[in-house]
């Protein structure tokens, strides 16, 4: 069983902080996901990295995928309250698992005006 | 275009009662999921079909949990009898096919409660 751990759990910073989020595995993916979801609503997919070392840029928002495909990073620049969610990562195992998403526990981001 | 539907998006039930979702992914989307997501905790993977069919259900309690795909549209999950541990939100997700980075794109969810 494939397993991703998140990190921190809980992160509450004053709006204009900086942070990252930790997503670590044992095991390698194919792909990565981040995806942040909203109380009473399903995930909304933020990006995906496939290549090993892989950074993507989303606005404040950049994503890492470390170089042995077995964790990853979200980095948020000057967060603002809008940034608030719950934030999940999300590995697809290679081989014929390739649709099977597996998830991290999630971190909830609550950022103070 | 209209997102992945599902009904009903709250549900309170008694231990050892039944209980039925419904699922209508998004238009021409072969591939659909349901999770489990506890509080708490990241979604899990309960089923997935390709179309009517189904890809893999190896985390599904299959002594209490059902789910089916008729005509590879639509979708119903199904637990009977419900356990206290059943408590969660249910959320449904579609994607166009099955690739390693294909979008999933996932309902509201039902949240259900069982007392």
């Amino acid at each position: 069983t494939q397993l991703l751990e998140q990190s921190p759990q809980f992160l509450s910073i004053q709006e204009g902080e900086n942070l990252t989020v930790y997503c670590n595995s044992s095991s390698v993916f194919s792909s990565l996901q981040w995806y942040r979801q909203e109380p009473g609503e399903g995930p909304v997919l933020l990006v995906t990295v496939v290549t090993g070392g892989e950074v993507k840029k989303l606005k404040r928002l950049t994503f890492q995928f470390g170089d042995a495909r077995k964790d990853s990073s979200l980095h948020i620049t000057a967060a603002q309250p809008g940034d608030t969610g719950l934030y999940l990562c999300a590995g697809r195992a290679g081989g014929t698992s390739y649709g099977k998403l597996t998830f991290g526990q999630g971190t909830i981001l609550t950022v103070h005006p | 275009e209209a997102g992945v539907a599902q009904s009903p998006r709250y549900k309170i039930i008694e231990k050892r009662q039944s209980v039925a979702f419904w699922c209508n992914p998004i238009s021409g989307h072969a591939t659909l999921y349901w999770y489990q997501q506890i509080l708490g905790q990241g979604p899990k993977l309960l089923i997935q079909f390709q179309n009517n069919g189904v890809v893999d259900d190896s985390q599904l309690p299959k002594d209490r949990f059902s789910a089916e795909r008729l005509k590879g549209v639509d979708s119903t999950l199904k637990i009977q009898p419900a356990k206290l541990e059943d408590s969660a939100v249910y959320l449904c997700a579609s994607s166009f096919y099955l690739t390693s980075t294909d979008t999933q794109y996932f309902g509201p969810g039902t949240r259900l409660t069982v007392l």
